[in-house]
């Protein structure tokens, strides 16, 4: 069972805006950045968001990332059919020294 | 360009210890600020941090797999390898190796994955 506790599903229609928490603890929350990363069936993760709210270079502006206290939240607007995916956040926990990643999200757009 | 592989057997007996090798090119791992950690993901489940080892030879591992697992590297091959103990049904899954980055605190370049089979 995953640390960092993310709701498993997530839905909403194509153009619309969809929002997946990610809650943590005050030992990796608390001092640490999180990450968030988009996995299609069959695929490897790809980093989307990392440092709380930064995008690498050629992720939309669309993917956004927020984290207050011990929750983070990975918000997606302007939603496509190309979004439908599992999205993990991930972060490092201080107290066990150690990296932890949340239970995944699977995004169906209806 | 940044590019990791993995490497090591499809199929392993219980009891029998794996070893899984991380194969990279585009920076070196005895730059600053670098890693190469180890993630899996048992089929239909969820990614499992399991270890990372610095630029300096500083290494992490999970703590509930921390007795089973052993992380190394070769800088001058360009590899990382992972050792686990006593494999048991339960941790057939991919294994992912990535890049991380200290600063950015997060994996941003990621290895195809290798799937491995427990099974007598």
């Amino acid at each position: 069972q995953s640390v960092l506790t993310q709701p498993p599903s997530v839905s909403a229609a194509p153009g619309q805006k969809v929002t997946i928490s990610c809650s943590g603890s005050s030992s990796n929350f608390g001092d640490n950045f999180v990450s968030w990363y988009q996995q299609f069936p069959g695929t490897a993760p790809k980093l989307l968001i990392y440092d709380n709210n930064k995008r690498p270079s050629g992720i939309p502006d669309r993917f956004s990332g927020s984290k207050s206290g011990t929750s983070a939240t990975l918000d997606i607007t302007g939603l496509q059919t190309g979004d439908e995916a599992d999205y993990y956040c991930g972060t490092w926990d201080s107290s066990l020294s150690a990296g932890e990643f949340g239970g995944g999200t699977k995004l169906t757009v209806l | 360009q940044v590019t990791l592989k993995e490497s090591g057997p499809t199929l392993v007996k219980p009891t029998q210890t794996l070893t899984l090798t991380c194969t990279f090119s585009g920076f070196s791992l005895s730059t600053s600020g670098v890693a190469v950690g180890w993630i899996r993901q048992p089929p239909g489940k969820a990614l499992e941090w399991l270890a990372l080892i610095y630029w300096d030879d500083d290494k992490r591992y999970s703590p509930s797999l921390k007795s089973r697992l052993t992380i190394t590297k070769d800088t001058s091959e360009n590899q990382v390898v992972l050792t686990m103990t006593n494999m048991d049904p339960v941790d057939t899954a991919t294994y992912y190796c990535a890049h991380f980055d200290w600063l950015l605190e997060a994996f941003d370049i990621w290895g195809q994955g290798t799937m491995v089979t427990v099974s007598s």
